[in-house]
């Protein structure tokens, strides 16, 4: 199985903060990663697909980057609803894996 | 526009089964492939696995395997995730979620989710 490693597990930003988030993969897996936003008690919500592709609707400070194995997104200028859960996935093959997560705090 | 509509919450003595569904709407059932990720309390996602709403064509993740099966019926576009021989470590929520085929795949619409409690 492809084990998908993301840190960190939590941090603490401010509004207006750059936030940067890594996945690394155990194994190439190309660019068959996405990225997804959780807020508390509600289902995950695509932000990135394909390593670097905005989902549509999807505020332009969520960018995604990386290829092979190393995946970063970045959050420029943090807002107030983006204080939330974060999970990169892996699509290269099954089972598939989610990253542990990150929670970003305030 | 896409939706993905689960059924309700549910209680469960250990060793009993689960089913829970996923309505799809708003665009052609066949042509997407479903897939079933649950969380439990306080935890991150975990794929369950996955079936092509076209053929029936399943994968389950080897940690349920025995224990799970995903189904689907094409009349009525619903699918089905089945759980059996429930434990406490199986309180969780579950989710479907449609996954696009291109180059690569990703999820891009997802459901509700359904709460599983597994107690006695």
């Amino acid at each position: 199985d492809i084990q998908m490693t993301q840190s960190p597990s939590s941090l603490s930003a401010s509004v207006g903060d750059r936030v940067t988030i890594t996945c690394r993969a155990s194994q190439n897996i190309s660019t068959s990663l996405s990225w997804y936003q959780q807020r508390p008690g509600k289902a995950p919500n695509l932000l990135i697909y394909a390593a670097s592709n905005l989902e549509s609707g999807v505020p332009s400070r969520f960018s995604g980057s990386g290829s092979g194995t190393d995946f970063t997104l970045t959050i420029d200028s943090q807002q107030p609803e983006d204080f939330a859960a974060y999970y990169c996935l892996q699509s290269y093959t099954s089972p598939r894996t989610f990253g542990q997560g990150t929670k970003v705090e305030i | 526009q896409v939706q993905l509509v689960q059924s309700g919450s549910e209680v469960k003595k250990p060793g009993a089964s689960v089913k829970v569904s996923c309505q799809a709407s708003g665009y052609t059932f066949s042509t997407y492939t479903i897939h079933w990720v649950c969380q439990a309390p306080g935890q991150g996602l975990e794929w369950m696995g996955w079936i092509n709403a076209g053929n029936g064509n399943t994968k389950y993740s080897q940690k349920f395997q025995g224990r799970v099966t995903i189904t689907r019926d094409t009349s009525a576009n619903i699918t089905y995730l089945e759980l059996s021989s429930l434990r406490s470590e199986d309180t969780a929520v579950y989710y479907c979620a449609r996954e696009v085929h291109r180059v690569t795949t990703w999820y891009d619409k997802w459901g509700q989710g359904t709460l599983v409690t597994v107690s006695s």
